[in-house]
């Protein structure tokens, strides 16, 4: 089974600062995506990469995914309260056709 | 155009009862997704459908059952629930392998 790990799992920070969120693999990601949730909702996707070296960005938001395709991280310039969230990394299949699996999320407080 | 619609929001069972609940997707998706979140952590895969009459174990499936009669419709069972299925729950629907998942509402379910 392909474990997705997230880090940190909680990163709380000043409004204006930068981050850098990670989520790394046991094995080699097909495509990787990137949602937010936010209390009582469910997620939304933020954005997918599936080739190795990609670089995606928006607005503020700047995501990479490895060269090997084992690790992606997400990057947020000049945080805004409204960051404030859970980000979470996703992936399909391995082995498993359709199989849509989570990592454990890294909890966003932006303060004012 | 409602999406994906959870049915019920909100429940409270006595241990040992049971209940169903019903996803509905009016987007003609294929695969079809129930996660269960525990507070402040991710998505954790419960069953999954690539299709009508198809159904999956994901990560955590004992205590649950599936059903995927209609293509539009995926039912999550709990036979006789216990304290640590409380929980909320959410359904998520895809096209096909690799785009975006839609997410409902979510259901919060509580037993006591």
């Amino acid at each position: 089974t392909q474990l997705l790990e997230q880090s940190p799992q909680f990163l709380s920070i000043q409004e204006g600062e930068n981050l850098t969120v990670y989520c790394n693999s046991s094995s080699v990601f097909s495509s990787l995506q990137w949602y937010r949730q936010e209390p009582g909702e469910g997620p939304v996707l933020l954005v997918t990469v599936v080739t190795g070296g990609e670089v995606k960005k928006l607005k503020r938001l700047t995501f990479q995914f490895g060269d090997a395709r084992k690790d992606s991280s997400l990057h947020i310039t000049a945080a805004q309260t409204g960051d404030t969230g859970l980000y979470l990394c996703a992936e399909y299949g391995g082995t498993s056709y359709g199989k849509l699996t989570f990592g454990q999320g890294t909890i966003l407080t932006v303060h004012p | 155009n409602a999406g994906v619609t959870q049915t019920p929001k909100f429940r409270v069972l006595k241990t040992g009862q049971s209940m169903t609940l019903l996803c509905a997707q009016d987007m003609n998706h294929e695969y079809m997704y129930w996660y269960r979140q525990d507070p402040g952590m991710g998505l954790r895969l419960i069953h999954y459908s690539v299709g009508e009459g198809t159904t999956a174990k994901g990560e955590v499936p004992d205590g649950y059952n599936v059903s995927r009669l209609k293509k539009q419709n995926f039912l999550l069972g709990l036979e006789s629930a216990a304290p640590s299925q409380t929980s909320v729950y959410f359904c998520a629907t895809i096209l096909t392998e690799g785009t975006e998942a839609f997410f409902g509402q979510g259901t919060r379910l509580t037993v006591v």
